[in-house]
């Protein structure tokens, strides 16, 4: 099955530079990488994803690139806001387009912490 | 106007009882998933269900068995619970036809076995 491993478990910034987490995964038939952010006691939720189709994608503050060849994706946050602080996780699967659902395998993730 | 949402929230109880999560979400997804999230942040699916069908089974104990009363909903019961399953459990939805593949989560259930 598919292993996903990301680096680092922890991050620390200071307020207004950047951050970059990284993500490597082992299936070659993935084709879809998520990255959710969970804040403190809250519920995962989406930030950002990207297939594999395209190289990088950006909303705003965050980008994500992916290099299917060498089988790695990561998130880049510039700017980064207290408000960032959060654990963030990368996923990787293969997208169901028909039947069955997303079978989405997680990184470990990386807790963030952006500091005045 | 809650999407996703499970109760009970918080929920402490002694080795060896059985005890029940319900989940019911209000997007109109095809499909419902249970995530268990342990001590050290990891997220794992456990089960997903499209359409009151199970279509993933993870490699998890007997003692865990999700039931679809409708695709609206997916409860987890759990029996002879040890020690090991306290975690926060996660349900989630998404839309199988959606091209986003987003997962919507529920605000989760922390389970303290005791």
């Amino acid at each position: 099955g598919e292993n996903v491993e990301q680096h680092p478990s922890t991050l620390s910034v200071q307020e207004g530079d950047s951050a970059v987490i990284k993500c490597t995964y082992s299936d070659s038939a993935s084709n879809y990488f998520p990255w959710y952010k969970q804040e403190l006691g809250k519920r995962p939720q989406l930030i950002i994803d990207i297939r594999s189709n395209v190289g990088e994608k950006k909303d705003q503050r965050i980008a994500v690139t992916l290099n299917k060849t060498a089988k790695h994706f990561s998130l880049h946050i510039t700017e980064t806001q207290p408000e960032d602080s959060a654990v963030y996780f990368c996923a990787a699967s293969i997208e169901q387009t028909a039947g069955g659902g997303n079978k989405l395998t997680f990184g470990t993730g990386t807790q963030l912490k952006v500091e005045l | 106007d809650t999407a996703v949402s499970q109760t009970p929230k918080y929920l402490v109880t002694q080795m060896g009882n059985d005890k029940s999560i319900k989940c019911e979400q209000n997007l109109g997804h095809d499909t419902m998933y249970w995530y268990k999230q342990d001590s050290k942040k990891f997220l794992k699916i456990m089960f997903s269900y499209n359409n009151k069908e199970l279509i993933i089974n993870e490699t998890v104990p007997n003692r865990f068995s999700p039931k679809s009363p409708d695709k609206a909903h997916l409860n987890l019961h759990i029996n002879s619970l040890e020690l090991g399953d306290s975690a926060v459990y996660f349900c989630a939805s998404s839309q199988r036809t959606s091209f986003t593949g987003e997962l919507f989560f529920g605000e989760g259930s922390r389970l303290t076995v005791l």
